[in-house]
């Protein structure tokens, strides 16, 4: 079974614009995190928001916002007022457990492009 | 700031030839990973490493090996190149177990 799944391939969205980034998860472990990454058309891997499992409050970094919905198993990226630079391809990824290694399992991502 | 440093940055290799792809980060950071992206797919995880002299197998380990003998390089190996490795490439390092990575650029690898 998919540990994470993006079902959303592309989205074009208008330029300042907000944007959600669907992402759900499979697992039993109750210890886990969720991490989201921007991966522009020039290849490199970006880090961009992290949600821990036991924590109360959705995550925030600048004008990303991570939607954490426990219950359901998910954890949507929000991006408010988009911006042109924004187009690139989004991967979630989770690790079960906080012990040990990061061993990240990725989602197949969501390309992501900004109309202006 | 270098961060994490992969060379080269990209490749061709015949099938059966061999090649050791580099990686280095100047973070003083412990755990080290290697990580190969098909097209059109998310990350995969061959290799990994919690300090010098310790590495263990991911999800993919079949057809490369790793050694760890410093903090700082973390070199993945090909012994075989085959065209189902045709893929990119990326070492990443962390500081500890919770916070994201630091990906270097990638390495793009071509089995012809």
């Amino acid at each position: 079974a998919q540990k994470i799944t993006q079902t959303q391939p592309g989205m074009f969205v208008q330029e300042k614009e907000a944007v959600t980034l669907d992402c759900t998860y499979d697992t039993s472990d109750p210890s886990y995190g969720l991490f989201w990454y921007k991966q522009p058309s020039s290849g490199e891997m970006i880090f961009l928001i992290y949600q821990g499992s036991y924590d109360q409050q959705n995550a925030t970094e600048g004008r990303y916002s991570l939607n954490f919905q426990k219950a359901r198993k998910s954890a949507n990226l929000v991006i408010s007022a988009s911006q042109l630079g924004d187009s690139a391809m989004y991967f979630c990824a989770m690790r079960e457990g906080f012990q040990g290694a990061q061993k990240l399992v990725f989602g197949q991502g969501t390309r992501l492009t900004i109309n202006p | 700031n270098a961060g994490v440093t992969q060379t080269p940055k990209f490749r061709i290799l015949k099938i059966g030839q061999s090649m050791t792809l580099q990686c280095t980060q100047d973070m003083n950071h412990n755990y080290m990973y290697w990580y190969r992206q098909d097209p059109g797919m998310g990350l995969k995880l061959i290799y990994y490493s919690v300090g010098a002299g310790i590495t263990d197998k991911g999800e993919v380990p079949n057809g490369y090996n790793v050694s760890r003998s410093t903090t700082e390089d973390f070199p993945l190996r090909l012994e075989l190149a085959a065209p189902s490795q045709t893929s990119v490439y990326f070492c990443a390092s962390s500081w500890d177990s919770l916070n994201g990575y630091t990906f270097g650029s990638g390495t793009r690898l071509t089995v012809v």
